[in-house]
């Protein structure tokens, strides 16, 4: 079936460290990817999506790149900041199932 | 503009006890979903409706029913309530194509004691 794997946590970063949370996915045909973020006490919010092959979804100084020949979506960041501090999920829409999918989370913790 | 609003934000129910969580969204979408999050576990879909009419299982529909009520509204009902299914719930809604944004609610903190 179709599934989503993220590098486990915590990520514990100093401020304006270089950030790379990795994703993989198992999905027949080809997936919409995304990443949501969740800051603490709230719901997840949609952070960047990919919809094919190739494709580089950015927002916020975030980017991933969808790569079908590796299946990933790894998300980056050049600089972060403590404000980015926030439970990170991976997720897939399987078109054939119709449902989103997602990863276990990675939790970022950034320090001054 | 609400977008999805899920009552209540919190609960505490005993072994055994029924209850429903409300989810209403307010953008005409046609996908809803039910999901409760575990530490660890991420996001696990409970149950889901692609559009008004139809539910599906998702990964972990077991102890829960679902009914879409109308287009704006999917409640999720817990019959008999069990220690297992202390979580956090979330109830989201996306237009329905595949690569469209979902969007979640506050979410609502079970404890089943």
């Amino acid at each position: 079936g179709n599934s989503v794997t993220q590098m486990e946590g915590p990520v514990t970063l100093s401020e304006e460290a270089f950030l790379t949370i990795n994703c993989t996915y198992t999905a027949t045909g080809y997936p919409s990817l995304f990443w949501y973020v969740q800051y603490p006490g709230e719901g997840l919010q949609l952070l960047l999506k990919a919809t094919k092959a190739d494709d580089k979804g950015s927002n916020k100084g975030f980017e991933a790149t969808y790569r079908k020949e590796t299946t990933s979506f790894h998300l980056e960041k050049g600089s972060v900041q403590v404000s980015d501090s926030a439970v990170y999920f991976c997720a897939l829409f399987s078109g054939g199932y119709n449902k989103l999918i997602f990863g276990a989370g990675t939790r970022l913790a950034v320090h001054p | 503009n609400a977008g999805v609003t899920q009552t209540p934000k919190f609960q505490v129910l005993k072994t055994g006890q029924s209850m429903t969580l409300q989810c209403a969204q307010d953008m005409n979408h046609n996908s809803m979903y039910w999901y409760r999050q575990d530490p660890g576990m991420g996001l696990r879909l409970i149950y889901y409706s692609a559009s008004e009419g139809t539910t599906d299982k998702g990964e972990v529909p077991n102890g829960y029913n679902v009914s879409r009520l109308n287009k704006r509204e999917f409640s999720l009902r817990l019959e008999s309530a069990a220690p297992s299914q202390t979580s956090v719930y979330f109830c989201a809604s996306s237009v329905g194509q595949g690569n469209t944004e979902a969007f979640f609610g506050q979410g609502t903190r079970l404890t089943v004691v």
